[in-house]
């Protein structure tokens, strides 16, 4: 059961590169989102998607783009990377409102 | 406005002692609310949800509406349980019925 799988696992930036964080699940699931986990800060949602071919941002989406080509997958697009986006990135799927969210092992990305 | 606040960061238990993580919500609407839970450098996974009132490795949470609240507990504390435990909320379809997160409880079960 592979579930949801996220590339890179680390990754080091300077400032002003650009790099893709690859999201991919193996569920179907029509939902599915970015967050970004900073310490003492919780999770923050930067987009999410409803379906292939629709995107919406969250809460923090500046500095972030992202696509939603095909069901599977949901990349996230940093142009400019910026010492502020130095965190840890989790994709997460979902079926429906009241279901499961399911997770994958993160993304940790520092900004120098 | 739909918030989920976790009002302690550290949480320090002894094994064997109960333990209570609090977290209230606010929302408009009918909640669905769930617990997560990180052990160290993992990712997320699902310990309880409400809807199914299930009990996960000893864990429980009762929905409050009147008091708006979500706590989890166990009666008796493992070491194994030390991770960060997370509350959240599903939002509503403007969002893609995102969860919303506290900020997090951080729980050390010392023996």
């Amino acid at each position: 059961n592979a579930g949801v799988t996220q590339t890179p696992k680390f990754r080091i930036l300077k400032i002003g590169q650009s790099m893709t964080l690859q999201c991919t699940q193996d569920m179907n699931h029509n939902y599915m989102y970015w967050y970004r986990q900073d310490p003492g800060m919780g999770l923050k949602l930067i987009y999410y998607s409803v379906g292939a071919g629709i995107t919406d941002k969250g809460e923090v989406p500046n500095g972030y783009n992202v696509s939603r080509s095909t069901t599977e997958d949901f990349p996230l697009r940093l142009e400019l990377a910026a010492p502020s986006q130095t965190s840890v990135y989790f994709c997460a799927s979902r079926a429906t409102r009241n279901t499961e969210a399911f997770f994958g092992q993160g993304t940790r990305l520092t900004v120098v | 406005a739909q918030r989920v606040t976790q009002p302690e960061k550290l949480l320090s238990v002894f094994k064997g002692a109960p333990v209570e993580l609090k977290c209230n919500y606010s929302y408009s609407g009918s909640p669905e609310l769930f617990w997560y839970v990180q052990y160290s450098r993992q990712r997320l996974q699902l310990l309880l949800r409400h809807i199914s009132r299930e009990s996960i490795k000893g864990f429980t949470a009762d929905l409050n509406k009147g008091e708006t609240s979500f706590h989890l507990k166990k009666p008796f504390a493992q070491e194994e349980d030390s991770a960060m435990y997370y509350c959240a909320l599903s939002g509503h379809s403007n969002s893609g019925y995102a969860l919303n997160f506290g900020k997090g409880t951080s729980l050390l079960v010392t023996p």
